[in-house]
């Protein structure tokens, strides 16, 4: 079973408007989120991440939304650029993992900001 | 500072054979992963250690084998490679859970 969803394979905006990304997990013992970015032939890197005694983090353009209620997190991008074109991935982590620092990712979500 | 590397980049395999994906990283992280990105279903976790001399397995660890001998190094194992087995294989290490470093990949065609 899919612990988390990311429901939108691709996603199409336009350069300066807002890009927003949505994630949905069933886990509840999950207590912190990540979003990672990925360009093709390249590995994931690092952008955001949400512990779950909060329901917002910002860096820059990149905004975190969390709904604990709803177990569903945003990834808000303000303005988008082409750069920052790319695979978002959803991830997840649990403080009852006795297996470490142990990530479950979605299926990612294509987007494309068009000039 | 290379960050995380895997040897090799690609790689064609007959039904069968066996070889042996190397990840290294000189940030002296205790945790080491080993994932595979197939079309659609994202990021599955292979196996991981969560240091020197122990591995565990993940998600989908049905015909990989790993070892990690050395800190700074983890290795993944394909004994007899199935067509099922072709995909892109990234390896990570971490410190905290906070975020794990990624490597660039190993596409891995078997026919």
């Amino acid at each position: 079973d899919q612990q988390v969803k990311q429901n939108s394979p691709s996603l199409s905006v336009q350069e300066g408007r807002i890009s927003i990304l949505n994630c949905d997990y069933t886990n509840s013992m999950f207590d912190y989120f990540l979003w990672y970015k990925k360009y093709p032939a390249e590995g994931p890197t690092f952008l955001i991440s949400i512990s779950s005694i909060k329901d917002k983090n910002e860096d820059g353009r990149f905004t975190v939304f969390l709904n604990k209620s709803a177990k569903h997190l945003s990834l808000h991008i303000v303005p988008s650029q082409p750069g920052d074109s790319a695979v978002y991935f959803c991830a997840a982590s649990g403080e009852g993992e006795t297996s470490g620092s142990r990530l479950t990712f979605g299926e990612g979500t294509q987007l494309t900001v068009n000039p | 500072n290379a960050g995380v590397t895997q040897t090799p980049k690609f790689r064609v395999l007959k039904t069968g054979q066996s070889m042996t994906l190397l990840c290294a990283q000189d940030m002296n992280h205790e945790y080491m992963y080993w994932y595979r990105q197939d079309p659609g279903m994202g990021l599955r976790l292979i196996h991981y250690s969560v240091g020197e001399g122990t591995t565990a397995k993940g998600e989908v660890p049905d015909g990989y084998n790993v070892s990690r001998l050395k800190k700074q190094n983890f290795l993944l194992g394909l004994e007899s490679a199935a067509p099922s087995q072709t995909s892109v294989y990234f390896c990570a290490s971490s410190r905290t859970r906070r975020s794990q470093y990624f490597g660039p990949g190993t596409r891995l065609t078997v026919l």
